[in-house]
Parts: C-alpha cells; structure tokens; sequence
C-alpha cells in the first residue's frame, strides 16, 4: 500500500475553521471504516485525536472531527486556536497492515 | 498509570543490527497488539509492523520483510524490534505504539528512540 495522499500545508486564522483530506483506495480508506486521524508538535509523539473516522477519545476537543466519502476522508477543525499548529497524519487499516498519510502541516495565522 | 517506554537512543554502523524494547505498564498486555512506526529526520510517519502479545504473531510491511523481526517478552510486559543490515536512511525515530483490535487505532504512544546509521 502506498502512503495516503494528504495536502503538504493548511491554515486558517483563529477561529475560522480548516479541513485536511486523506485519498486513499477502496482497498484501505474506502474498504474499512477505520481511519484515525493524529495530532504531532515537533520533538513529540503522534497523539490520537479520532478513530474510527469520526469518534473522538475522551479528551479531545470537540473542535475536531472526522467524516469519509468513498476513498476520502476528512479532519475538520472549527474554531482555529493557536495550540492547533501542528501536524497531521491521517492512517487507515488495509485488512491484515496499516497506512498512514503524507502529512500535513497546519498553521494557525 | 498506562504508558510505553522505550529503550534509549542508538548510533550504529551501517550494516550492523539495532533492537529496541517498548515497556508496557498501567494495562494487561495481551490485551492489544504493539506497533512499530518509524519517523526519518523531517519526514512523515512509517508503519512497520505489529506484534499480537498473546500468540506472538506478526505482520510487517513489505518494506521491512526480511529485515525486521518483532517479538516479546510477556514476562515483562516487554516488546521488541529489531532492525538488521542497517542503511543510512533508516535513521529515524522509531515508535512503539498500542493499538486495540476492536477500533484499530494506535492510542497510547512510546517517547520513541532515535537510530542514527553512521560510519
């Protein structure tokens, strides 16, 4: 499986919202429903921000959320705060293995 | 307290060995499957592999198969990555990660250990 396709860069300035894409194929975002989305700042380790496409663990915003259509699926961030500079990975279960995406690096103007 | 701690950082020798242990704590460890994800200098997340803990079982991407074994100790509540015939560009961080069955998303993370591959 090759990595999922993600947009290098986002940004948005506080308060507005921003929306990350994450193609895959239907034999991995489109076949499961069990993408995750993760949360990294620099020097640290990824942090999970949502599963199974759109739920959220405890603790996380509700400024975050997910959703998917066909291969696609998709991070929302309402309501930008400064503390959401950071980048994003989206990942997806292939059936036996797993994926992640580019990456994508979001800024908050 | 449930967490994952990682052995320290490593520097070896281009085609030597490197294995890394992932210690887990604060949760019962057959009870999720361990992970291995990798991160080059400046680069994207790498999926390299799962270990089941209670049979032993493993999956590894294509990339690494034939160059990774992954394993455990459940004595310890221990895992383990090892890496052979080291390249430079293997050097990376290199996450142990938890991930449950039911949702399949990797939600307890390792600080992560640096390999630097040099001569």
């Amino acid at each position: 499986h090759s990595a999922l396709t993600q947009p290098p860069s986002a940004s948005g300035s506080p308060g507005q919202s921003v929306t990350i894409s994450c193609t895959g194929t239907s034999s991995d975002v489109g076949g499961y429903n069990y993408v995750s989305w993760y949360q990294q700042n620099p020097g640290k380790a990824p942090k999970l921000m949502i599963y199974e496409v759109s739920k959220r663990p405890s603790g996380v915003p509700d400024r975050f959320s997910g959703s998917k259509s066909g291969n696609t699926a998709s991070l929302t961030v309402s309501g930008l705060q400064a503390e959401d500079e950071a980048d994003y990975y989206c990942n997806s279960y292939t059936g036996r293995n797993y994926v992640f995406g580019t990456g994508t690096k979001v800024t908050v103007l | 307290q449930v967490g994952l701690v990682q052995s320290g950082a490593e520097v070896k020798d281009p085609g030597a060995s490197v294995k890394v242990s992932c210690k887990a704590s604060g949760y019962t460890f057959t009870e999720y499957y361990l992970h291995w994800v990798r991160q080059a200098p400046g680069q994207g997340l790498e999926w390299m592999g799962w270990i089941n803990p209670s049979s032993g079982g493993t999956s590894y991407a294509q990339n690494f198969e034939g160059r990774v074994t992954m394993t455990r100790d459940m004595s310890i509540s221990t895992a383990y990555m090892e890496l052979n015939r080291l390249r430079s560009d293997d050097t990376a961080v290199y996450y142990c990660a938890r991930v449950y069955w039911v949702t399949n998303a990797f939600d307890i993370w390792g600080q992560g250990t640096m390999v630097t591959v040099s001569s």
